[in-house]
């Protein structure tokens, strides 16, 4: 059974760096895209960024390019965000998603982890 | 900014036929699968339709995608008061070198 785990979330000031986990388990890890897809409290769902299962491409949103790095460790079946340069508008639910296949364009979140809570506030 | 448009709430009573409607453009439903997923408060997504109109394992047939173009939409059967949660469409889009997007999200009451 597919088990995500995300973990690091926390309250932050603007303009500071955090980094998200995500623990897979109960699958390959190794031969399946991730994705991180967010949702702001009360609102909808945001898509952030997916990795392909090598790391060989990632794929992000315009609001996340150049400061958010999505990234994997296969060795350790983790799935990692580093978010860099936080702002306000980036306090939300972050979940982490296991996807289709392998390859990220074209992937989709299929299965979901329960998230973890970034608040960005000074 | 979500590209895919829905209906912020549809409503329906007991046993009655609701659909909710998903609006993209070419660079998006016109070129790629659509995807729906239900959410209920405080919990995470969970994927309902995939490739347009399949329904993964343990899904109710109650449910149905469909697809038209840049346009496509779910179904619900015979409304259950267990169905009222909020419904997102997705689907990949190739502008902007490819980015994934989520439907603006349709609440559904069961009156």
């Amino acid at each position: 059974q597919v088990h995500l785990v995300e973990s690091g979330g926390g309250v932050v000031q603007p303009g500071t760096s955090l980094r998200l986990s995500c623990a897979a388990s109960g699958f390959t890890f190794g031969a399946y895209a991730m994705h991180w897809v967010r949702q702001a409290p009360g609102k909808g769902l945001e898509w952030v960024a997916v990795v392909s299962s090598n790391e060989g491409s990632q794929y992000y949103a315009e609001s996340v390019k150049g400061r958010f790095t999505i990234s994997r460790d296969n060795s350790r079946n983790t799935l990692f965000l580093q978010m860099d340069s936080l702002r306000g508008e980036d306090t939300a639910m972050y979940y982490c998603a296991k996807a289709t296949g392998w390859v990220a364009a074209k992937s989709q979140p299929i299965i979901w982890g329960q998230g973890t809570l970034v608040a960005v506030s000074s | 900014q979500s590209v895919l448009i829905q209906p912020p709430s549809v409503s329906g009573t007991p046993g009655q036929s609701v659909t909710i409607s998903c609006s993209g453009s070419s660079s998006n439903v016109g070129s790629d699968t659509v995807h729906w997923f239900q959410q209920f408060p405080g919990t995470a997504p969970k994927l309902l339709i995939y490739t347009n109109n399949q329904r993964p394992s343990g899904v109710p047939d109650r449910f149905s995608g469909s697809k038209s173009g840049t346009s496509a939409s779910l179904a619900i059967s015979g409304l259950q008061s267990e169905d009222e949660a909020d419904y997102y469409c997705a689907a990949w889009d190739d502008s902007q070198d490819g980015v994934y997007v989520f439907g603006t999200g349709t609440k559904v009451t069961v009156l």
